[in-house]
């Protein structure tokens, strides 16, 4: 079965860092493009950044709101992916999603994990 | 202010039909595939629709999407109380060069 865990979420000041960390079982994470998504609370979903897979270098990209500033990286010994964040703003506080991109073309997620909380606050 | 709009809420009563647009431009709808989400509360997002009106395996046939111009819609039919939830619709945006969605309308079953 396909499953994604994120972990790393939690409170950190504005200006701080922090890793967040996409485990995946069932499959082998460097074959896919994964994403990254957050949700602020109560509020819709931000796509943030993606990987794409071995077969694509693991070339990266990034939403305009936080290039620059986050950075995605994977290690395949661990079949794992990360976003690090840098320079984190109050607007950075959501839930953080990574999910699996499926062979259609555009934010065709097929596969989610259940999020990690950040929160920036003072 | 998100790329894609969405009305806030729609609602419904248990067995009738419901459907909630989903408004873009050239950039995204016009041009690219629109996929659908349906957020129930407190979990993550599931695939609802791909490819403007194709079903993953398990999604039910009560679910339907199309895309006309720039412009996309979801349809529920048969509506149970199962699908109170939020849904969400997305699309690659060439402009902006990543995906962008709408802000979400909120279904109810009254």
């Amino acid at each position: 079965e396909v499953q994604l865990v994120e972990s790393g979420g939690g409170l950190v000041q504005p200006g701080g860092s922090l890793r967040l960390s996409c485990g995946a079982s069932g499959f082998t994470l460097s074959a896919y493009y994964i994403d990254w998504v957050r949700q602020a609370p109560g509020k819709g979903l931000e796509w943030v950044g993606r990987s794409k897979n071995k077969a694509d270098s693991y070339t990266t990209e990034y939403a305009a709101s936080v290039k620059g500033r986050f950075t995605i990286s994977r290690d395949e010994s661990k079949n794992s992916l990360y976003l690090q964040m840098n320079s984190l703003k109050t607007e950075d506080t959501a839930v953080y999603y990574c999910a699996t991109e499926g062979a259609v073309a555009g934010p065709d997620f097929d596969h989610w994990g259940q999020g990690t909380l950040v929160t920036v606050s003072s | 202010q998100s790329v894609l709009t969405q009305p806030p809420s729609a609602s419904g009563t248990p067995g009738q039909r419901v459907t909630m647009s989903c408004s873009g431009s050239s950039s995204n709808i016009g041009s690219n595939n629109v996929f659908w989400y349906q957020q129930l509360p407190g979990t993550a997002p599931k695939l609802l629709i791909y490819s403007n009106n194709q079903r993953p395996s398990g999604v039910p046939d009560r679910f339907s999407g199309s895309k006309s111009g720039t412009s996309a819609s979801l349809a529920i039919s048969g509506l149970r109380s199962e699908d109170e939830a939020d849904y969400y619709c997305a699309a690659w945006d060439g402009s902006l060069s990543g995906p962008v969605f709408g802000g979400g309308t909120k279904l109810t079953v009254l």
